[in-house]
């Protein structure tokens, strides 16, 4: 199966800017979704497809591709924003029904 | 309000068979949408373990591929997880998602249930 590489740790100052970025031959067929996770809770969706947030998500994010690369970007990073993020996709190999996470990047607010 | 509730044992002994059921409420499962199981050891990140379709079309990660088990059962509009075989590396906490495929381009798990840890020991 299709591999994603993200940072393990990240770090932005309160009120900057931060990308997070998401590695993987599958980002080069199908677009990333992005998932923030605090601590003892469960993922909830950021971003899919191309740039698209769901209902109730800050508009401070915001998502991008660029071969096989995807970027999750916060403008105007908040306290509240400091939690683990994930991104995952469709598996560009074999059948492509299978989906596939990333390891996964720490967001520090400082 | 959609909702997704996981449930099953919290501890399973090693060498014997996880289950989980993952009730889903305010939409039936009936109407469509894949489902999905993902887990995540503690301290570790998300790791997808499978999903089915409605009609009971199913998908699993390879490399769990030959001791999972993803049901549907739509009378009771749930779906459940069986994992064979399990081991310590199986302890996790397991989420039931709804998996959303309608774009080609991308696929997302819109909408997650809490949880639910099992651990494997003896």
């Amino acid at each position: 199966s299709s591999e994603l590489t993200q940072d393990p740790a990240v770090s932005v100052a309160l009120g900057q800017t931060v990308r997070i970025t998401c590695q993987g031959d599958s980002l080069r067929s199908y677009y990333a979704s992005w998932y923030q996770q605090k601590p003892g809770q469960a993922p909830v969706l950021v971003i899919y497809g191309k740039n698209n947030r769901p209902s109730g998500i800050p508009d401070r994010f915001s998502g991008s591709s660029s071969g096989n690369t995807a970027s999750l970007t916060i403008t105007g990073a908040q306290a509240e924003d400091e939690a683990d993020y994930y991104c995952n996709s469709r598996d560009s190999s074999g059948n492509h029904f299978g989906m596939v996470f990333g390891g996964g990047t720490k967001l520090t607010v400082l | 309000q959609v909702q997704l509730q996981e449930s099953g044992p919290g501890l399973v002994k090693p060498s014997e068979t996880l289950s989980l059921t993952c009730a889903v409420s305010g939409y039936s499962i009936s109407s469509g949408y894949y489902w999905g199981w993902i887990r995540q050891p503690p301290g570790k990140g998300l790791e997808w373990i499978g999903s089915i379709y409605h009609s009971g079309s199913t998908y699993y990660n390879p490399s769990l591929k030959s001791r999972v088990t993803i049901s549907v059962d739509t009378s009771k509009n749930q779906f459940s997880l069986k994992l064979s075989s399990v081991t310590a590396a199986d302890t996790a906490v397991y989420y039931c998602a709804r998996l959303n495929t309608a774009m080609v381009r991308y696929w997302y798990f819109d909408l997650w249930g809490r949880g639910t840890l099992v651990t494997v020991s003896s």
